[in-house]
């Protein structure tokens, strides 16, 4: 199993451009969700979805969007970049009966 | 609403000495509880956890956490300290099965010679 992956490692954009950050887990996780990782501020959730079909939003949802089409595949839309946005994103993927979730290796995203 | 506070964003040991990395929560409802830890430019990779079963949990690498219901804290204890324990390590709550997990801004773990 390859677990949690994302795409690309690393990415820079320009200030208005939009991008998608891929995520891709092959354990069959109901569960996802993105996180972003800030210098003294921990992982803050951006959104998450229990399940094909479903999202939510989570702390600090503005700026991004989701959508959840299969088991396998959570992708995050940038709409407008900002260099606010400049930081580290995580998908984490998981499953209810072990309470576990396990992370993707982040993409660091620099905004100028 | 859920919360966790971690105390010291940096501590720093000798190797073989003893680890204490410190967290507190808050939450409405008995609390599902976590560390991670992230080594540079990695992931998270999950040390161990509470799920309310028992209250001294073991997890990877030497580590060990106590869920102390009246005094809301799940400390990290490591009894002796390697060079490859340096690293982040975050604490994270959560309050249900599929709920979203809150995390500490974490501590960051400095092992000296």
């Amino acid at each position: 199993n390859a677990g949690v992956t994302q795409t690309p490692k690393f990415q820079v954009l320009k200030t208005g451009q939009s991008m998608t950050l891929q995520c891709a887990q092959d354990m069959n996780h109901e569960y996802m969700s993105w996180y972003r990782q800030d210098p003294g501020m921990g992982l803050r959730l951006i959104h998450y979805s229990v399940g094909a079909g479903i999202t939510d939003q989570g702390e600090v949802p503005n700026g991004y969007n989701v959508s959840r089409s299969t088991t396998e595949d959570f992708p995050l839309r940038l709409l407008s970049a900002a260099p606010s946005q400049t930081s580290v994103y995580f998908c984490a993927s998981g499953e209810g009966d072990t309470y576990e979730q396990y992370f993707g290796p982040g993409t660091r995203l620099t905004v100028t | 609403a859920q919360s966790v506070t971690q105390l010291g964003s940096h501590v720093s040991v000798s190797e073989g000495a003893l680890v204490l990395l410190r967290c507190n929560y808050s939450s409405s409802v008995p609390p599902y509880l976590f560390w991670y830890v992230q080594y540079p430019n990695q992931g998270l990779q999950l040390l161990l956890k509470y799920t309310s079963a028992a209250t001294l949990v073991k997890g990877i690498n030497g580590f060990e956490a106590e869920f102390k219901k009246s005094e809301t804290s799940f400390h990290l204890t490591k009894p002796s300290a390697h060079m490859s324990d340096a690293a982040e390590y975050f604490c994270a709550v959560s309050e249900e099965r599929y709920s979203t997990l809150t995390f500490g801004k974490g501590t960051m773990l400095l092992v000296s010679p």
